[in-house]
């Protein structure tokens, strides 16, 4: 069973930075593309980037909005994937959402961020 | 502002046959699959069709999916009082370089 947990959530405040965790399971993750997605509170869902396997490349790729504050990484020997944010700000608010592959297939159940001051 | 349309809200009574519309363009949908998820508040997605229109194992029959030139549409046959949920399509956008998704349609069961 496919199995994504998320962890790393929080209250944080405007230009502070936030790492997210994503352990996968159930799955051969070195073959996976992993992305992430977030929901603003009340709002549709958003994709915010996904790296693909290494064996694809490793090529990252980032949704606009965040492009140059977040960073997406993978740790194969882990099966993890981190999502770090940098210079936060209040329109990040929401729940992060790890998935798979992209478009995903597989999601975790979220971690909520709240950017405020 | 999305860049593949959905009505914001849908309805219909138990029985009926519902259809939610996703409009894309020829960057997206027009040359890849589309996806379609529903979504209880407070709980995350869950695919119901994946590549236009397969379902995965556990999805029921009375949810389908269908894709045409940029745009796709997910059907709900029979339909029931736990449809009631958010339902949002997706696909790929070769311009952007990124996912994008549909804004959501809430679908009410009169």
């Amino acid at each position: 069973e496919v199995q994504l947990v998320e962890s790393g959530g929080g209250l944080v405040k405007p230009g502070k930075s936030l790492r997210l965790s994503c352990a996968a399971s159930g799955f051969i993750f070195n073959d996976a593309w992993m992305s992430w997605v977030r929901q603003a509170p009340g709002k549709g869902l958003e994709w915010v980037g996904r790296i693909k396997s290494e064996t694809d490349g490793g090529t990252i790729a980032y949704a606009a909005p965040v492009k140059g504050r977040f960073t997406i990484s993978r740790d194969d020997s882990k099966n993890m994937v981190y999502l770090e944010m940098n210079s936060l700000q209040t329109d990040d608010t929401a729940v992060y959402f790890c998935a798979t592959p992209t478009p995903p297939r597989y999601w975790g159940q979220g971690t909520l961020v709240i950017v405020s001051s | 502002q999305s860049v593949l349309t959905q009505p914001p809200s849908a309805s219909g009574t138990p029985g009926q046959r519902v259809t939610i519309s996703c409009s894309g363009s020829s960057s997206n949908i027009g040359v890849n699959y589309v996806y379609w998820y529903q979504q209880f508040p407070g709980t995350a997605p869950k695919v119901l069709i994946w590549r236009n229109n397969q379902r995965p194992p556990g999805v029921p029959d009375r949810f389908s999916g269908s894709k045409s030139g940029t745009s796709a549409s997910l059907t709900i046959s029979g339909l029931r009082s736990e449809d009631e949920a958010d339902y949002y399509c997706t696909a790929w956008d070769d311009s952007l370089r990124g996912a994008v998704f549909g804004g959501g349609t809430q679908l009410t069961v009169l």
